[in-house]
C-alpha cells in the first residue's frame, strides 16, 4: 500500500542553523501537507502546497520557513535559522483532493534544537 | 475558541469491549469534514475514518465507526471490540473550509487484559 515517507526519522542541531526535512508523498496526490506537534500538545497545521505554491498557511508558517517541490517527488521543508521552541515532530502529509479524501500522514521526523 | 474538543483526556476499558471516544466541533462552514487519527507511541499518526458533513449515513470502517450527529455538533469514534494493539492516542480533526486540519487536543485509550 503506498504511503508518505520522510527523511531523517530524527534530527539534532544547534541552534540558528538551518534543516531541511523531507518528504515524498504518496504518488498520484495533488495536495501536500505539513503539521507539526509539540511534545504532549496537538498537532498544528503549518502549510498546504498545490500546484507548486502555498495554498494555505497558519501564523506558525512565518519567514523562517519555506516549502518546496524540488522535483517530481520530494517536498521539503526549511526551517532558515533554528529555534529552541522550533524543537517538535514534523508530519508531511498528502491527499488526493483537498475536499473529501483523508490526508495521509508520513511517520514524522523528530527535530530537537540544541 | 476550541474548534475541536475532546473532553476525555484517558480511557480505559477492558480488551473485546466496545469503546466511544468523545467529539464535538465548532464550525459555521456547511461544508466540513471530521477525521479520526489513531497515534500509537511510536509517533506516526494513522488515518482511521472520514465524515463529510454532507454524508447521509454514518462512516464505518471494520471495527471503527463514526457517530455522527450533525446537530449536536458531535462526532464520536466507536471502536468495537477493542484489542490490545487499540491502546494509543486519539485525535479528532476537522477540515474546515480550505485544507487545513484543526485537531483536538486528543484521548489516551488504554486497553486492559
Amino acid at each position: 500500500e503506498p504511503e508518505v515517507t520522510q527523511t531523517p526519522s530524527h534530527q539534532v542541531t544547534q541552534m540558528g542553523q538551518e534543516v531541511i526535512l523531507r518528504c515524498v508523498p504518496i504518488s498520484n496526490h495533488l495536495y501536500f501537507y505539513w503539521y507539526r506537534q509539540i511534545l504532549g500538545q496537538k498537532v498544528e497545521f503549518l502549510v498546504s502546497f498545490y500546484n507548486n505554491e502555498i495554498s494555505e498557511k497558519s501564523e506558525i508558517f512565518d519567514d523562517q520557513f519555506s516549502v518546496e517541490r524540488p522535483d517530481g517527488s520530494n517536498f521539503t521543508l526549511k526551517i532558515r535559522s533554528t529555534k529552541l521552541e522550533d524543537s517538535a515532530m514534523y508530519f508531511c502529509a498528502s491527499s488526493v483532493t483537498f475536499k473529501a479524501t483523508p490526508q495521509y500522514f508520513g511517520p514524522g521526523t523528530r527535530l530537537l534544537v540544541l | 475558541a476550541q474548534k475541536i474538543t475532546q473532553t476525555q483526556p484517558g480511557m480505559f476499558v477492558q480488551e473485546k469491549e466496545a469503546v466511544t471516544l468523545d467529539c464535538t466541533y465548532d464550525t459555521s462552514d456547511p461544508s466540513y469534514g471530521l477525521f479520526w487519527y489513531k497515534q500509537p507511541s511510536s509517533g506516526e499518526m494513522i488515518f482511521l475514518i472520514y465524515q463529510g458533513s454532507y454524508d447521509q449515513q454514518n462512516a464505518t470502517e471494520g471495527r471503527y465507526s463514526l457517530n455522527f450527529q450533525k446537530a449536536r455538533k458531535s462526532a464520536n469514534l466507536v471502536i468495537s471490540a477493542s484489542q490490545l494493539g487499540d491502546s494509543a492516542m486519539y485525535f479528532c480533526a476537522m477540515r474546515e473550509g480550505k485544507q487545513k486540519l484543526v485537531f483536538g487536543q486528543g484521548t489516551r485509550l488504554t486497553i486492559n487484559p
